[in-house]
This record gives C-alpha cells, sequence and structure tokens, in this order.
C-alpha cells in the first residue's frame, strides 16, 4: 500500500537557519503530495501541495518540489523563525481517477526553533 | 476553504462506555473523513463517512467499534464504542471540497480522548 516516510524529529534549529526536512513516498501511479502543519494546541492546516511531477508548492516562506524520479517532496525554507515550530507532516493522495480518498501521512517532524 | 466545528474538544471516558464525536462543516463538501491520531503517532484514516449510506472503513477498523453517520452534506458524528484505554486518541474530522486539488483537505481542530 501506499506509505509516506519522513525524517524524525525533534529537529532543532536556531533562528534563521536553513531547514530541510526530508520526505519521500510509495505509491502507484502519480498521486498528490502535501505538507501539513500542526502549531501548538492548534489542528491542521494545509501548508503547501503539489499534484504533479516538477510541481513546486511554496507558501510562507516554504517550498517543495515534486520530485518523481526520486518519489521525494522535501520541505525547505531559507530562513526560520521561532514562530516557525510546530510539528510538520507530510501527506500525499493516491491517484484514484477523479474521486476523492482520504490521505496517508507520515509521523511527523517536531520542529523546535531556539531565539 | 471550508471551515469544520468539530465537538468535544476534549473528554474524559469510562471504559465500557461510548462517545460521540461530532463534526459541522460550514459549507457543503463532497467527501468527510474521519483519521485516529494516536500518542506520538501520525494519522490514520478510520472510514470515509458516505451521505446517506454506510461509510466506507479502512482496514482494522470496523463499524462496529466506530459507527458513524453523515445525514447530510455538512454533518457527521463518529462513536467511539465500548472504550478501552487503547482507544485513547484524537479522533479527527476533514473535509474536502469538490475540487481537492484545489482547496486541498480542510481538518477540524480534534477531540482529544482519554479512556480511564
Amino acid at each position: 500500500g501506499d506509505s509516506v516516510t519522513q525524517m524524525e524529529g525533534p529537529v532543532t534549529l536556531s533562528e534563521e537557519a536553513f531547514l530541510t526536512i526530508n520526505c519521500t513516498y510509495t505509491a502507484t501511479g502519480y498521486p498528490s503530495l502535501f505538507w501539513y502543519v500542526q502549531y501548538p494546541g492548534e489542528g491542521l492546516q494545509l501548508l503547501l501541495k503539489a499534484t504533479k511531477a516538477d510541481d513546486k508548492g511554496s507558501n510562507k516562506g516554504f517550498e517543495a518540489t515534486y520530485r518523481k524520479e526520486t518519489t521525494s517532496f522535501h520541505l525547505e525554507k531559507g530562513s526560520v523563525q521561532v514562530s516557525d515550530s510546530a510539528v510538520y507532516f507530510c501527506a500525499l493522495r493516491p491517484n484514484s481517477g477523479g474521486g476523492a480518498d482520504g490521505l496517508t501521512f507520515g509521523k511527523g517532524t517536531h520542529l523546535i526553533i531556539q531565539p | 476553504s471550508a471551515v469544520i466545528s468539530q465537538k468535544p474538544s476534549r473528554d474524559i471516558c469510562q471504559r465500557g462506555t461510548s462517545l460521540t464525536i461530532q463534526c459541522q462543516v460550514d459549507s457543503q463538501v463532497t467527501m468527510m473523513f474521519w483519521y485516529r491520531q494516536q500518542p506520538g503517532q501520525s494519522l490514520t484514516l478510520i472510514a470515509t463517512a458516505n451521505q446517506g449510506s454506510e461509510a466506507t472503513y479502512e482496514s482494522g477498523f470496523v463499524i462496529d467499534k466506530f459507527p458513524i453517520s453523515r445525514p447530510n452534506l455538512t454533518f457527521s458524528t463518529l462513536t467511539v464504542s465500548n472504550m478501552s484505554p487503547e482507544d485513547s486518541s484524537i479522533y479527527l474530522c476533514s473535509a474536502v471540497t469538490y475540487d481537492a486539488l484545489v482547496g486541498g483537505y480542510t481538518f477540524g481542530s480534534g477531540t482529544r480522548l482519554t479512556v480511564v
């Protein structure tokens, strides 16, 4: 079945550091890929998404590029802030020919940014 | 994107009892889903809530344990039946509008359930 693997946390960085959170997936066909963020005490929010190979999703300074050849969707940000501290989830939606399926999630990466 | 209200936000329940979680969406959506997030784990899809018909359950989840209703396009309930401490988790409702690829999937804020 489909699966998503992302780097284990917690990841601790200093403010203004460069961030990479790795995400790789296993799926048949051409899934859609997502990054969700969960801030402390809040619900899941969509951060960015990509629906086909070579698409780049971006939002709030975060970027991720859909790499079909490496089955990856790594999340990056050039300069992190304390307010970016949260849990980040990589997820995929199978390519099921137009229907809307539930998402398959990675285990989440807890990011801690220190001042 | 749609806004989801989920309640209760948290509850502490005795083993052997049942809890019903409600999910209300502020607009008509095509699909609604229920997930479980066990402590320190990722989100696992429980089922797809189908409007006017029986829910579609994922492997490892059954209707007797997690009955789901969806009487209309904006409302769904999940019941956790005959609870045991292993059911202690966060349960989340999710909804997707017609064009899921544009709008993405929206999530409720979750119900934190503790079974004692």
